[in-house]
């Protein structure tokens, strides 16, 4: 029954290969998010979307692509992996548009390794 | 950038003293939150703090807002080894969509 769930928990890859990280919330929250948390803890957004609508889209390269097929499920897509792409990847849910008084709901991450 | 930073990066303290960690921002902010991380998991909300509040309680936690100072204070009274995580700010500027979190400070609680 966990809320914000995420897989895998560990990727290890090697150089050039794509993969995917998938999300899913059971809260019926309307809005999710992409975090990526680098080696020194600073968590940083990716992606955003409500209801299936990409809102936020920071300066990410075009390797990395969201995809939510519906407001429960937000993957990302990671084309052509490179070393400075290792990090902890964190999925994370909100109940509205995110403009308002509201706080995140947090998967547990998915540690990626890039070799 | 509106991003917090949270002071000190890491912190070590005898379990049953206080811990207080502090957090400062650039810009005006709708709220600032206050998040905790155990070691390998997701970041867990502590407590939300609106720009028009100062103060803020929760069970052990105390929240401080200064937002002339532009920073905010979290307190956490008579400290547990379970206490033990990193904590991390996050602001949402005014009209802003996204939360931007600091990078955090880590506590460790020791026995």
């Amino acid at each position: 029954d966990t809320a914000v769930s995420q897989t895998p928990k560990y990727l290890v890859t090697q150089m050039g290969n794509d993969k995917s990280i998938k999300c899913e919330q059971n809260l019926g929250h309307d809005t999710m998010y992409w975090y990526k948390q680098d080696s020194k803890k600073f968590l940083k957004i990716m992606f955003s979307y409500n209801n299936k609508e990409l809102i936020i889209n920071e300066t990410v390269p075009n390797r990395f692509s969201p995809k939510s097929p519906d407001k429960a499920h937000l993957n990302l897509h990671i084309n052509s992996l490179e070393l400075g792409d290792s990090a902890v990847y964190f999925c994370a849910s909100s109940q509205g548009q995110g403009l308002t008084n509201e706080k995140l709901f947090f998967g547990s991450g998915t540690q990626l390794s890039v070799l | 950038s509106q991003q917090g930073e949270e002071d000190p990066q890491a912190l070590s303290i005898q379990e049953g003293e206080n811990a207080t960690m502090n957090c400062s921002y650039k810009t005006s902010i709708n709220n600032l939150q206050w998040y905790r991380q155990n070691s390998g998991r997701g970041l867990v909300h502590l407590i939300l703090i609106r720009s028009n509040e100062r103060e803020k309680h929760s069970g052990r936690l105390r929240v401080t807002l200064d937002t002339s100072k532009k920073s905010s204070s979290l307190l956490i009274t008579a400290s547990r080894a379970a206490d033990t995580a990193s904590y991390f700010c996050a602001t949402r500027g005014q009209g802003a969509q996204k939360l931007v979190f600091g990078q955090g400070t880590r506590l460790t609680i020791n026995p």
